[in-house]
C-alpha cells in the first residue's frame, strides 16, 4: 500500500531563517505531488505541484521554492522566512487525476 | 471562481443526529469530492461523485449532486463524536484541472 510521510511534524523558526520541509511517498512510482499551505481559519492554498523529477509548477509567487530531486521526494524550501509563512503545510500525492491523498502535515510557526 | 463554496461555515449537532452540509459551485464540473480534516491533521478523501451521478453512498455518508442547481450535499447519518472535523467540498472542472479547496465546514458533534 502507499504511504506518504512528512517531516518535521512541527517547526518553530525565527524570521529570516531558512526552511526545508520534506515529503516522501512509498509504494508508488511517478506520482503527481503537491504542496499546500493552510493558514489559520482558511482553506488550502496550492503552492507547488510536480508531475515528475525536476518538474515544478508554482501556483503562487512568494519566497518559497520547491524541488523534486527524486521520483518520490518533494521538498519545500525558503531562504528567508517571513511571519506570513506561518501555517500548516500539507503534501499530497495523486495516483490518478482526480483524487489526492494527504500527508500528516507540518505545523510551521515563524516568530 | 473554480471553487466549491461550503455552507454552513459551522455546524454543531448532538451525537446520533444527522449532519447535512452543502456545497455550491458556479462552473460545469467533471466530478465533486468531499474531504475531511481532523484538527491538526492531513485531509482524508471521503467520497467522489461524478457529474453523471446523482447520489452515492459510503457507509454512513450519502452524497447527492444536482448539476442543474450546481449544488451538492453531504449527509452524515447517526453522527458520532469522532465525526467532529472540518469538511471540504472540492470540484474538478476538467481532466487537467487542479483541486481547489474552500474554507470548509467545521462540524462539531457533541457527545
Amino acid at each position: 500500500s502507499q504511504t506518504i510521510h512528512q517531516w518535521p511534524a512541527t517547526l518553530v523558526q525565527p524570521v529570516g531563517s531558512p526552511l526545508s520541509l520534506e515529503c516522501t511517498v512509498e509504494g508508488t512510482s511517478n506520482p503527481n505531488l503537491y504542496w499546500y499551505r493552510q493558514a489559520a481559519g482558511r482553506g488550502l492554498q496550492l503552492l507547488f505541484y510536480s508531475v515528475g523529477i525536476g518538474q515544478i509548477s508554482s501556483e503562487v509567487p512568494q519566497n518559497l521554492s520547491a524541488s523534486r530531486p527524486q521520483d518520490r521526494q518533494f521538498i519545500l524550501s525558503s531562504k528567508k522566512l517571513l511571519l506570513s509563512d506561518s501555517g500548516f503545510y500539507l503534501c499530497a500525492w495523486e495516483p490518478r487525476a482526480d483524487t489526492q491523498y494527504f500527508g500528516p502535515g507540518t505545523r510551521l510557526t515563524v516568530l | 471562481s473554480q471553487q466549491g463554496e461550503e455552507d454552513p461555515q459551522a455546524l454543531s449537532i448532538q451525537e446520533g443526529e444527522n449532519a447535512t452540509m452543502n456545497c455550491s459551485y458556479k462552473t460545469s464540473i467533471n466530478n465533486l469530492q468531499w474531504y475531511r480534516q481532523n484538527s491538526g491533521r492531513g485531509l482524508v478523501h471521503l467520497i467522489l461523485i461524478r457529474s453523471n451521478e446523482r447520489e452515492k453512498h459510503s457507509g454512513r455518508l450519502r452524497v447527492t449532486l444536482d448539476t442543474s442547481k450546481k449544488s451538492s450535499s453531504l449527509l452524515i447519518t447517526a453522527s458520532r463524536a469522532a465525526d467532529t472535523a472540518s469538511y471540504f467540498c472540492v470540484i474538478l472542472t476538467g481532466a487537467n484541472s487542479k483541486l481547489t479547496f474552500g474554507k470548509g465546514i467545521t462540524l462539531s458533534v457533541r457527545p
